[in-house]
């Protein structure tokens, strides 16, 4: 089975900086979607990434997806404490699966 | 807001008992997901209902169930509990069968937190 593996698992950043999350998955990737949870709340959707090479942003977070090397990374830029949180990414585990697997999570913490 | 409800919020029962919790999906999304989270497994997706017809099986146990009816809200059905099934259930919905088509997003409620004493 597909499994997602985040790195860091979790964060502690100073307000302004500038962060990555990574996550690498042990198949190939058919999508790579990226939520952000807050603690005990519901996930909610940042981006989805289909093709290799693809990069989207929305606001000041950017997500591109590696096909070849089957992973995907976000990174914020001028990180705020509002971006605090869990993130996550997930992935179908198959072409035809019609449900998401998703990695362990990253905890984001910014600092003020 | 998602746009997607749960009920409970929170719940906290003993050992051996049996809970139902309850999920209305977004105005006009047929497909239901429901998700287990735990510190130890994280997120695993459990169910897919879809216009009323189980179309996806995760990792649910057979103590578990689960139904979507005929206005697409959908319970989940947790029985014999045991201290290990605590945890966060999520309930998500779309539009579609699949994940393809626009984003495929999955809109998830806030959740139903299961305590087992």
């Amino acid at each position: 089975s597909q499994e997602l593996e985040q790195s860091p698992q979790s964060l502690i950043v100073q307000e302004g900086k500038n962060l990555t999350i990574n996550c690498t998955s042990s198949k190939t990737l058919y999508g790579l979607y990226w939520y952000k949870q807050k603690y005990g709340e519901g996930l909610i959707f940042l981006m989805m990434l289909q093709k290799g090479g693809e990069e989207k942003s929305h606001e000041k977070i950017t997500a591109k997806l590696d096909e070849k090397k089957q992973q995907s990374s976000l990174h914020i830029t001028a990180s705020q404490p509002s971006h605090a949180g869990i993130y996550l990414c997930g992935a179908p585990p198959s072409g035809s699966a019609r449900q998401l697997t998703f990695g362990s999570g990253t905890q984001l913490t910014v600092l003020p | 807001d998602s746009g997607v409800t749960q009920t409970p919020k929170h719940l906290i029962t003993a050992t051996g008992q049996r809970v139902t919790l309850r999920c209305s999906p977004r105005s006009g999304d047929l497909s239901v997901y429901w998700y287990q989270q735990s510190l130890d497994q994280g997120l695993q997706f459990l169910i897919q209902y879809y216009n009323g017809e189980e179309r996806a099986k995760g990792n649910i146990l057979e103590r578990f169930s689960a139904q979507q009816f005929p206005d697409l809200h959908s319970e989940l059905n947790l029985s014999s509990l045991e201290l290990g099934d605590s945890a966060l259930y999520f309930c998500a919905s779309s539009p579609l069968r699949g994940l393809a088509g626009n984003t495929g997003e999955l809109f998830f409620g806030e959740g139903s937190r299961l305590t087992v004493l």
